[in-house]
């Protein structure tokens, strides 16, 4: 299993500004993903961070709007850019111990609840 | 864009009853999770199927996969309060390799009242 720290829990922030989103994990991994979900919903892939390389990104998503940091292998930050209250949604940050996708399990942080203003 | 629709989408009960969860799809899928989520948390895996046909016992929780690999199912069995929470399904497609497109289900939120 996996221990993954995420901060800020929850944040209000007014438009236009942005917000950096950490996740910390307490062993080595190779792969993080970070997820967006509105409350009660599905959860939306919005890239894939791997350490050593540029963050691959979903269709809908784009660095811009969304820079990703994977300085090394127990840690990630996400970006939230140029808030608008579309942006508002709970972002969650996710670990692979096994690229196999037969046995893979995912560990989840608990999330960052933002509301933009 | 491949889809996995859950129904139902909301479901409340009362405790001790047994509900069904049930997890569709078009596409085929290497494998299928199941994870729960509490408010303020982050999903937690309860379980993965492989094969089809393959069903798994957690308990009072009971995971079948579709024969075809399209479909899934999770019973829950003399429901409890601790129950509560977004019940998610997700496949994977693929065998192998750094890929990354674990498709989430659309999410089913059970409450189950004491």
């Amino acid at each position: 299993s996996a221990v993954i720290s995420q901060k800020p829990s929850r944040d209000i922030c007014q438009r236009g500004t942005s917000l950096t989103i950490q996740c910390q994990v307490d062993s080595q991994v190779t792969m993080m993903f970070w997820y967006r979900q509105q409350p009660g919903q599905s959860l939306t892939l919005i890239a894939t961070a791997n350490q050593g390389s540029e963050a691959t990104y979903e269709s809908g998503f784009v660095i811009d709007k969304f820079p990703i940091s994977r300085p090394n292998l127990t840690f990630s930050t996400l970006t939230v850019s140029n808030m608008s209250p579309e942006d508002s949604s709970i972002y969650l940050c996710s670990v692979s111990f096994f690229p196999d996708r037969v046995n893979e399990k995912l560990f989840f942080g608990s999330g960052t609840q933002l509301s933009v203003l | 864009t491949q889809l996995l629709e859950q129904s139902p989408q909301f479901l409340s009960i009362q405790e001790g009853e047994n509900l069904t969860v049930y997890c569709n799809s078009s596409s085929v899928f290497s494998s299928l999770q199941w994870y729960r989520q509490e408010p303020g948390e982050g999903p937690v895996l309860l379980v993965t199927v492989v094969t089809g046909g393959e069903v798994k016992k957690l308990k009072r929780l009971t995971f079948q996969f579709g024969d075809a690999r399209k479909d899934s199912s999770l019973h829950i069995t003399a429901a409890q309060p601790g129950d509560t929470g977004l019940y998610l399904c997700a496949g994977a497609q693929g065998y192998g390799g750094a890929t990354n497109k674990l498709i989430f289900g659309t999410g089913t939120l059970l409450a189950v009242q004491p």
